[in-house]
């Protein structure tokens, strides 16, 4: 069973485009995340939910909405594309309290073109 | 704010040596510090963490770390490296941040393995 996942995989779209990333969990945690690699492998965090409340927000262009339908689920949804935008989103999950792991799904490669 | 360096960019070595990738911390209170590893193409994976206890933590696939507050390091080891460990590791460190967790990541080593 494949306990954070993301969909898609792989995302090649041109600029200017609007775009949306899936990502759900089965492992019953309260808490997401969403990360951008860029091409030199530095991980940022952009958002944190928790119980589909929005907790943490980075400084991240307001052209990237997150929303979180119910707490297994926290898709992206990115209006108006930029090149710089290219890069791999991780989406993660723990559970609340204190300070745990976290369970990285497969990424999804975005490339703007 | 925390924040981690992690100062070898790239390692190399070969297989069956001994492994040690260096990780600094900066955190005001007891620091929560973990390392993970992510393979070509895949998410990142928990090689193992430290809270509190003993400053000597074992993880999988063979790895350990030393906390060492004087330091404020948490250097990842392993004696004798295989091939399958090519990878990029990831040293981290989580804090409160308004009653949540945040965690913030070095820039990574990638292990080069040759034979």
């Amino acid at each position: 069973d494949t306990a954070v996942s993301q969909t898609p995989k792989y995302l090649v779209t041109q600029m200017g485009n609007d775009k949306s990333i899936k990502c759900e969990q089965n492992l019953g945690h309260d808490t997401m995340y969403w990360y951008k690699q860029d091409s030199k492998k530095f991980l940022k965090i952009m958002f944190s939910y928790n119980n589909k409340e929005l907790i943490i927000n980075e400084t991240v262009p307001n052209r990237f909405s997150p929303k979180s339908p119910d707490k297994a689920h926290l898709n992206l949804h990115i209006n108006s594309l930029e090149l710089g935008d290219s890069a791999v989103y991780f989406c993660a999950s723990s559970r609340t309290e204190g300070i745990t792991e976290q369970y990285f799904g497969p990424g999804t490669r975005l490339t703007v073109t | 704010a925390q924040s981690v360096t992690q100062p070898d960019i790239h390692i190399t070595v070969s297989e069956g040596a001994s492994l040690e990738l260096r990780c600094n911390y900066s955190y005001g209170a007891t620091p929560y510090l973990f390392w993970y590893v992510q393979s070509p193409g895949q998410g990142l994976q928990l090689l193992l963490k430290y809270f509190s206890g003993d400053t000597l933590v074992q993880g999988i696939k063979g790895f350990e770390a030393e906390f060492k507050r004087s330091q404020s390091s948490f250097n990842l080891r392993k004696p004798s490296v295989h091939w399958s460990d090519a990878a990029e590791y990831f040293c981290a460190v989580g804090a409160k941040s308004g009653g949540y967790q945040k965690v913030t990541f070095g820039t990574g080593t990638k292990l080069q393995v040759i034979p």
